[in-house]
């Protein structure tokens, strides 16, 4: 079974430019998580979706941040307009509902100059 | 305040020792507990859930959890090189929304 797929990899983006992240999570799976990390921050939640509905939109990543999930099997992470603070990993993560396990992709490295 | 707090933040172990990760949650919610594991470059790989008291066990790894103190703990025996990595614990009380901690840097001297 494939496992969660994000790409691109690395993404290297002046400030002020958008950019758009893409996730395929595990086949079968209902729930779809965004995340960014960092190392003072950790883990932090920016996007939950549930068989496609958003169930939970990241509070405070609410301006610039926008996840979508057009399809069960296909989700975007649009950041617009990127800031030098937006640079983080960025993780997808599915799972086949919410108390199961999370099974994360590779995630995206961002780095805005 | 963090709602998942691990210590310590890092820990080096000669290879074939004990490692040993603490979690303590600050939500008496919380009923699902999880340990993940990251390697450099990597995303999160779940090593274990536990959702319920005691001891669990998987190989080389045990888990424990004591809700009542909302205390788990994560033990690797006979820790090897390719252990060094990234551990968070993991809590969740509403069955989606998971709460990680900060993690903590293992590190596994050959």
């Amino acid at each position: 079974d494939a496992g969660v797929t994000q790409t691109p990899r690395h993404e290297v983006a002046e400030k002020g430019q958008t950019i758009i992240l893409k996730c395929e999570p595990v086949s079968g799976h209902n729930d779809l998580f965004w995340y960014r990390q960092t190392k003072i921050q950790g883990l932090e939640l920016l996007s939950y979706f549930r068989s496609k509905s958003l169930m939970e939109d990241g509070g405070a990543f609410k301006d610039r941040f926008k996840a979508e999930m057009l399809n069960s099997s296909f989700s975007t992470l649009k950041i617009q307009p990127t800031e030098p603070k937006d640079s983080a990993v960025y993780l997808c993560a599915s799972s086949l509902q919410g108390e199961d396990t999370q099974y994360f992709g590779p995630g995206t490295r961002l780095l805005v100059l | 305040q963090q709602k998942v707090q691990q210590s310590p933040e890092s820990l080096s172990v000669p290879e074939g020792g004990m490692a040993s990760f603490n979690c303590t949650s600050s939500d008496r919610n919380f009923q699902y507990f999880w340990w993940y594991r990251q390697h450099s470059g990597e995303g999160p790989k779940a090593l274990m859930s536990i959702f319920s008291d005691g001891d669990k066990k998987e190989g080389r790894f045990t888990a424990h959890l004591n809700k009542a103190s909302l205390h788990v703990s994560l033990h690797i025996r006979d820790s090897q090189p390719s252990d060094s990595a990234l551990y968070f614990c993991a809590a969740s009380s509403n069955a989606y929304k998971v709460i990680f901690g900060k993690g903590t840097h293992l590190h596994v001297l050959p």
